[in-house]
């Protein structure tokens, strides 16, 4: 395993169409994350899962918003009527359930809404 | 509400000019502080854990130290591939790395 990926690395859509975006964290990391990260800024928490379970969703998340981990493996983020704002990098983290245990990140998927 | 205040914004170094980066926080229950590199287009890459004041990491050019307001992230003798963002995230109560906004770092040659 070397590590989170994340499929696709860009996309490009037209406003108003659908994206939906996979990670696969690294194997037996039981804690996933979901991160918007736009020019200049640092990370944004966009939701959390623990295996299946999605625990925490930040306010940020509109309804367009989805995500989804099966079987507590690969999660899925789905963008629904996609917007120019929407346009970000969007990253994947995942750890080990615990204390303090940091998190690993794949190399995002960059996202343009034309 | 918990803060992660990084500065400054951007800095510039000559080759060999030591510095620091700091990362100031606000928050309630602490249970990790973690530093992160960040090259242009990529994801972060991770660094260090810092748990608790007077603790100290090294990597290479890299120290990182924390007290219970601030980290801080000595660079020593920086080198032109040492330019990145560097990152600053806070663990509190909900296992969430909540970030800072980043130093932007150049080294000239």
């Amino acid at each position: 395993d070397t590590g989170v990926s994340q499929n696709p690395r860009h996309k490009i859509t037209k406003r108003g169409q659908n994206v939906t975006f996979r990670c696969d964290p690294i194997s037996e990391h039981n804690r996933l994350y979901w991160y918007r990260q736009t020019l200049g800024q640092g990370p944004e928490f966009l939701t959390y899962f623990q295996n299946e379970a999605q625990l925490e969703k930040s306010r940020l998340l509109s309804d367009r918003f989805s995500a989804e981990r099966p079987k507590g493996s690969f999660s899925t983020l789905e963008i629904q009527r996609t917007e120019q704002g929407d346009s970000a990098m969007y990253l994947c983290a995942s750890s080990f359930q615990g204390a303090n245990t940091e998190a690993f990140f794949g190399q995002g998927t960059r996202l343009t809404v034309v | 509400e918990d803060q992660v205040t990084q500065s400054p914004e951007a800095l510039r170094l000559q080759e060999g000019e030591s510095s620091s980066l700091n990362c100031s926080y606000t928050v309630s229950g602490l249970r990790g502080l973690f530093w992160y590199r960040q090259d242009p287009g990529k994801g972060p890459e991770f660094l260090f854990t810092l748990y608790s004041a007077g603790e100290e990491k090294e990597k290479e050019r890299l120290k990182a130290t924390i007290t219970k307001k601030e980290s801080f992230l000595h660079i020593t003798a920086p080198k032109p591939e040492d330019s990145a963002t560097y990152l600053c995230a806070v663990q509190v109560r909900s296992y969430i790395p909540t970030f800072g906004r980043g130093t932007s770092l150049i080294v000239h040659p």
